[in-house]
């Protein structure tokens, strides 16, 4: 069974920093780009980033360019979310998800997903 | 930044009924568009992937449709169990985004 844990949420400080991770289990885990997302209270889903198999690719969205690090260690199949400069706006439900590509068209997609870790901003 | 705009916010139905849940890209995706149904308090589930590929182990009443700018999924004969809340996402370039997502309510 494919399965992604998250771990690592919680309560940050404005300006503060935290870090997330995501533990895969039940497939390869080096052969797939990875993905974060995340889902502030009450609100929709917004992509944060995404990292190439090899680590070696990355990319943000705008609102973390600078303060969020992407990054993973394919030996121990885990993902990680170097929250930095945390405002109340990062508050939110942070889900990691496999994004798995059609190698002959790069279209992609996000699955499955991982049940969420909860990061609340406040001082 | 390509914006995904979905109609209609929100939906009554009772079972049985068909719904239909549309999506418009700000520019084109081809067919670079992914649904993902969202239940309260848990993570999305990918139904449809590439516009219309139906996910393995997702009901054929689930189908998505479309290409370019505007999108349809499709919910035929609605179950209970299909009460929850679709996002349209695109991911053809970055960064990728996801419509504000359809609300499927019981009427």
């Amino acid at each position: 069974e494919v399965l992604l844990v998250e771990s690592g949420g919680g309560l940050g400080q404005p300006g503060g920093s935290l870090r997330l991770s995501c533990a895969a289990s039940g497939f390869t885990f080096s052969d797939y780009w990875m993905t974060w997302v995340r889902q502030a209270p009450g609100k929709g889903l917004e992509w944060v980033a995404n990292i190439n198999q090899h680590g070696s690719d990355k990319y943000y969205v705008d609102s973390v360019e600078g303060r969020f690090i992407i990054s993973r260690d394919n030996a121990n199949s885990t993902l990680y979310l170097h929250l930095d400069s945390l405002t109340a706006e990062d508050t939110a439900v942070y889900y990691c998800a496999r994004n798995p590509q059609n190698f002959l068209t790069g279209n992609n997609w996000f699955d499955p997903w991982g049940q969420g870790t909860m990061v609340t901003v406040s001082s | 930044d390509i914006q995904m705009t979905q109609s209609p916010s929100s939906v009554s139905a009772s079972v049985g009924d068909r719904v239909t849940i549309a999506c418009r890209a700000s520019q084109g995706v081809s067919t670079w568009l992914a649904w993902y149904q969202q239940k309260p308090g848990k993570a999305p589930k990918l139904l449809i992937y590439a516009a219309s590929s139906l996910q393995s182990g997702v009901p054929s009443r689930f189908s998505g449709s479309g290409s370019g700018t505007d999108f349809t999924l499709t919910i035929n004969s609605l179950q209970p169990e299909d009460f929850a809340t679709y996002y349209c996402q695109q991911t053809n370039r970055f960064p990728y985004t996801f419509g504000q997502g359809t609300k499927v309510e019981i009427k």
